[in-house]
């Protein structure tokens, strides 16, 4: 079945650094979503992504539709301590019934 | 404020006393849906709504029903809990069908004992 496979898990980083991630699938998506989790929160949106190639920010959150259409990056600069959480990337699942299929999560851990 | 709302945020209960959970969007949005998150298994969709009076089951339908009589509330029923319906509960709405650009309510924290 359909998989994102997020990466890296886990990351523990000092404030003001600047945050990588990226998500794979096997599959070809049309539309990649970044979600951020707080917890005990619901996923929040962050960033939608539409096109093949297609660069979108957001403040300090940059996202990358990659050309292949099986990948994106979410690229977080500066970062403070209200970015921790977990990160999600998402995208449509097969079938019109309109669900998310989402990654496994990275975990960001800001030390001040 | 657009947002999706769920109550109650939190619940303890016992097995078979029959519960509801209710969602409501105050977005226009067509389509909502109901997600569980379970560690290590993710979110999984239990059910869905494309309009009013139009539910589907999702991946993980077995135990739960909804309805959709309201285009703003997409309520989630447990008939008769189980142990193995302890989990974290999201209420999710889009504006289109398929817009894929989904909000999430806060969550629900159901223990069912």
């Amino acid at each position: 079945g359909q998989q994102l496979n997020q990466s890296p898990q886990s990351m523990f980083i000092q404030e003001g650094e600047d945050v990588s991630m990226n998500c794979t699938s096997s599959s070809i998506f049309n539309t990649w979503l970044w979600y951020k989790q707080d917890p005990g929160e619901g996923p929040v949106l962050l960033i939608a992504l539409y096109k093949a190639g297609e660069l979108t920010s957001n403040g300090r959150l940059t996202a990358q539709f990659g050309i292949t259409r099986k990948d994106s990056f979410l690229n977080i600069s500066a970062s403070i301590p209200s970015d921790v959480g977990i990160y999600f990337c998402a995208g449509p699942g097969s079938g019109n019934t309109g669900k998310l299929i989402f990654g496994q999560g990275t975990t960001l851990q800001v030390k001040p | 404020e657009a947002q999706v709302t769920q109550n109650p945020r939190y619940l303890i209960t016992v097995t078979g006393k029959k519960l509801t959970v209710t969602c409501s969007q105050n977005m226009n949005h067509e389509y909502m849906s109901w997600y569980r998150q379970d560690p290590g298994l993710g979110l999984r969709q239990i059910y869905y709504s494309m309009n009013v009076e139009v539910t589907d089951k999702g991946d993980v339908p077995e135990g739960y029903k909804v309805s959709r009589k309201e285009k703003r509330n997409f309520p989630l029923i447990l008939e008769s809990p189980s142990p193995n319906q302890t989990s974290l509960y999201f209420c999710a709405s889009s504006l289109q069908v398929l817009g894929n650009e989904q909000f999430f309510g806060p969550g629900t924290r159901l223990t069912v004992l």
